[in-house]
């Protein structure tokens, strides 16, 4: 069963800010953001795990709320080069190794 | 440097043949993973392994196959292709669990 994303699509103007949502009905172990660019392969970009733990990596960060099996990715002050589709990809309690991937959410951001 | 490759990048066949795409990574990672991309569906997990002879299916495993018989290679099978394989398939690894995945560039298969 995969995650489930949010929104489906956003489209930004350089500079704005984005939120993406990552759910889950099960148990989660750890969340991976991934961002894939057209024609190119998914490139990860940060973990979390079990635990709240909130990440950073330059202006894209992401936080992992465990009551609510969700986490979310923020990305501030956008620029051009963040356009792709963002993944995430869910590692359940049960799951061992195994990753599953939510269906994308495709970021373009504009001048 | 270490690194994963899928080969042949594109293919073409024809409804009821075989296919298989190879997948290869460097790493020594035990963990290895196979995903169809399709509009709308975002990554699909077909089959994965955590180990020489360890073989898993995933979420839309129905006419595909793998086998490991090495650490470096799975390589995914279409039992007889069906226009619905049509699809971008993409292998990943990782090492181990909490690690993070690589994948490789993809094979965009086409069924006719």
């Amino acid at each position: 069963q995969q995650p489930v994303q949010s929104p489906q699509a956003v489209i930004l103007r350089e500079g704005e800010d984005a939120v993406i949502n990552c759910s889950s009905s099960k148990a989660l172990y750890s969340v991976h953001w991934y961002r894939q660019k057209h024609g190119e392969a998914p490139v990860f970009l940060m973990i979390l795990l079990k635990g709240g733990e909130q990440k950073g990596h330059e202006k894209i960060s992401a936080s992992f709320n465990e009551k609510k099996q969700q986490s979310s990715l923020y990305l501030t002050a956008s620029q051009l080069s963040y356009s792709g589709t963002y993944f995430c990809g869910t590692e359940w309690e049960t799951s061992g190794s195994r990753l599953t991937f939510g269906e994308g959410t495709q970021l373009t951001v504009n001048p | 440097d270490a690194e994963i490759t899928q080969s042949p990048r594109h293919k073409i066949t024809e409804t009821g043949r075989q296919v298989t795409l190879a997948c290869h990574q460097t790493w020594n990672h035990n963990n290895m993973f196979w995903y169809r991309q399709d509009l709308g569906h975002g990554l699909r997990l077909i089959h994965y392994s955590y180990g020489v002879q360890d073989t898993n299916k995933g979420e839309v495993s129905d006419g595909y196959s793998v086998s490991r018989s090495n650490t470096e290679d799975l390589p995914l099978t279409l039992e007889s292709a069906a226009s619905s394989q049509t699809s971008v398939y993409f292998c990943a690894s990782r090492r181990q669990s909490n690690t993070e995945a690589f994948f490789g560039q993809g094979t965009r298969l086409t069924v006719v």
